[in-house]
C-alpha cells in the first residue's frame, strides 16, 4: 500500500535556506503536494507537482521529485519567521484528491 | 465565502457514548473525506465519499460511519466513543476527476475531540 516519510523537525535561521524531504513507495503516484498547517488550522495547499515534471518553481518554493528514488524535496528560499508551521507531503494515485496519502508531517522551526 | 465548515470545533465525550461531527461545503465539490491527525502519525484517511450516496473507507474506518445524502454535507459518526479516538479531525473536500483539477484539498479547521 501507499506510505509515505519524512523526518518531523527542521530547524533554520531566518533568511537560510529550508529543504524539508519525502519519500513515497507508490510507484503509480500521479500527483504528489506539499500542504501547510499553521497552528490550530487546518492544511492549505502549498504546491503541487505531477509525476511527469522533475521540477516545479513557485516564487521562494522550488519542488524537486526524483521518481526512480521515490523522493520528494521543497525548498524555501529565504526563509522567514512567518515561514513556521508543520509541513506535509501527500501523494495520490488517481485524478481528483481521492485517497489522498499523508506524511506525519515536518515542523519546520524558523529563528530569527 | 464559507469553504469548508465543521462543527464543533471542541467536544469532551465519555468512552461508550456517541455523537456525530459535522461537515458542510459550499463549493459543490463531488469528493468529500475525513481526516484524523495525531502527533507524529500526520493525517490518516478515515472515509471518503466521491458523490451523494457514494461512500467508502479509508485506513482507519473501524468505529466511524458517514453517510452523503446531499453533495453539500458529510457527517462523521462516532458509534461509541474511545479514548483510542481522542484526535483532531479534519473535513477536506475536492472537485473531484473532472477536467484539469490537480487534485486539492480543501480542508475545514478541525474538531478537536476528547474521549475520556
Amino acid at each position: 500500500g501507499e506510505d509515505v516519510e519524512q523526518s518531523l523537525f527542521l530547524s533554520v535561521r531566518e533568511g537560510d535556506s529550508s529543504v524539508i524531504n519525502c519519500t513515497y513507495t507508490d510507484s503509480s503516484s500521479t500527483y504528489l503536494y506539499w500542504y501547510k498547517q499553521e497552528p490550530g488550522a487546518g492544511l492549505q495547499l502549498l504546491t503541487y507537482i505531477f509525476s511527469n515534471m522533475d521540477m516545479k518553481q513557485d516564487q521562494r518554493l522550488t519542488v524537486l521529485l526524483n521518481k526512480k528514488d521515490k523522493h520528494l524535496s521543497l525548498r524555501i528560499a529565504d526563509t522567514q519567521t512567518g515561514d513556521s508551521a508543520i509541513y506535509f507531503c501527500a501523494e495520490s494515485i488517481r485524478a481528483g484528491g481521492f485517497k489522498t496519502i499523508f506524511g506525519a508531517g515536518t515542523r519546520l522551526f524558523v529563528k530569527a | 465565502n464559507a469553504g469548508v465548515t465543521q462543527t464543533p470545533k471542541f467536544q469532551v465525550l465519555k468512552t461508550g457514548q456517541s455523537m456525530t461531527l459535522q461537515c458542510a461545503q459550499d463549493m459543490n465539490h463531488e469528493y468529500m473525506s475525513w481526516y484524523r491527525q495525531d502527533p507524529g502519525m500526520g493525517l490518516r484517511l478515515i472515509h471518503y465519499s466521491v458523490g451523494a450516496g457514494i461512500t467508502d473507507q479509508g485506513e482507519v474506518p473501524n468505529g466511524y460511519n458517514v453517510s452523503r445524502s446531499t453533495t453539500e454535507d458529510f457527517p462523521l459518526r462516532l458509534l461509541s466513543a474511545a479514548p483510542s479516538q481522542t484526535s483532531v479531525y479534519f473535513c477536506a473536500s475536492s472537485y473531484g476527476a473532472g477536467g484539469m483539477n490537480t487534485g486539492e484539498l480543501f480542508f475545514g479547521e478541525g474538531s478537536r475531540l476528547t474521549v475520556l
